[in-house]
């Protein structure tokens, strides 16, 4: 069955660490995103990619990094420079680019769990 | 811009008793309109969507939502809770030109009593 699959569920970052959110999907979907979750804040957008080699700020893309060098994969990167990194982080993706976009539903991964040591 | 206002945080239902969840937007034009649930520890899932025409929609597991454009709104609907559905939910809204993500409303988390 096609997906979207996250690692890991948990993750660990020690202060001045960088570290880095796998997000793979094969449904062979072209746009991804990655969202942060905090209680009672719902999700907030991170970063987004509509083709490879090519991504978007979202609303909170300060401390984070991405990369999108395949289709299928769309890594974040959790900076030192991110002060306040614990959250839960979904990644997704959606089928097709541009105007078609809108009326695609976002499909999401399972999840990571991000603490600070 | 376009914004998404779920001004429930936490309902309480007793099993067997009807549901409805508040879901308004703001947005120039008709947007794409989801419901997703997520259950604790795991990503959304995706319950419902509208585009256009029928302005009640049907999803899974029993769910129904209805697009009020004079109110902005697209509230869901289950006639029947289920401890099953104990969860939390999002209502999202999508533009139709430009933009190319979501914004999500900041869920309403559901309890369900025996």
């Amino acid at each position: 069955d096609g997906g979207i699959t996250q690692s890991p569920k948990y993750l660990f970052r020690k202060e001045g660490q960088n570290v880095t959110l796998s997000c793979e999907q094969n449904l062979n979907h072209d746009a991804m995103y990655w969202y942060r979750q905090d209680p009672g804040q719902g999700l907030r957008l991170i970063y987004y990619s509509q083709i490879v080699n090519d991504f978007q700020k979202g609303d909170i893309a300060e401390g984070y990094s991405v990369s999108r060098e395949k289709k299928e994969s769309f890594p974040l990167t959790v900076t030192s420079a991110q002060k306040n990194p614990t959250a839960f982080y979904l990644c997704a993706s959606r089928k097709g680019t541009g105007l078609a976009q809108g009326n695609q539903p976002q499909h999401f991964g399972d999840g990571t769990r991000l603490s600070i040591l | 811009a376009q914004s998404v206002t779920q001004p429930d945080i936490h309902i309480t239902v007793s099993e067997g008793a009807s549901l409805e969840l508040r879901c308004n937007y703001s947005y120039g034009a008709t947007p794409y309109l989801f419901w997703y649930v997520q259950s604790p520890g795991q990503g959304l899932q995706l319950l419902l969507k509208y585009f256009s025409g029928d302005t009640l929609v049907q999803g899974i597991k029993g769910f129904e939502a209805e697009f009020k454009r004079s109110q902005s709104s697209f509230n869901l609907r289950k006639p029947s809770v289920h401890w099953s559905d104990a969860a939390e939910y999002f209502c999202a809204v999508g533009a139709r030109v430009g933009a190319n993500n979501l914004f999500f409303g900041t869920g309403t988390r559901l309890t369900v009593i025996p």
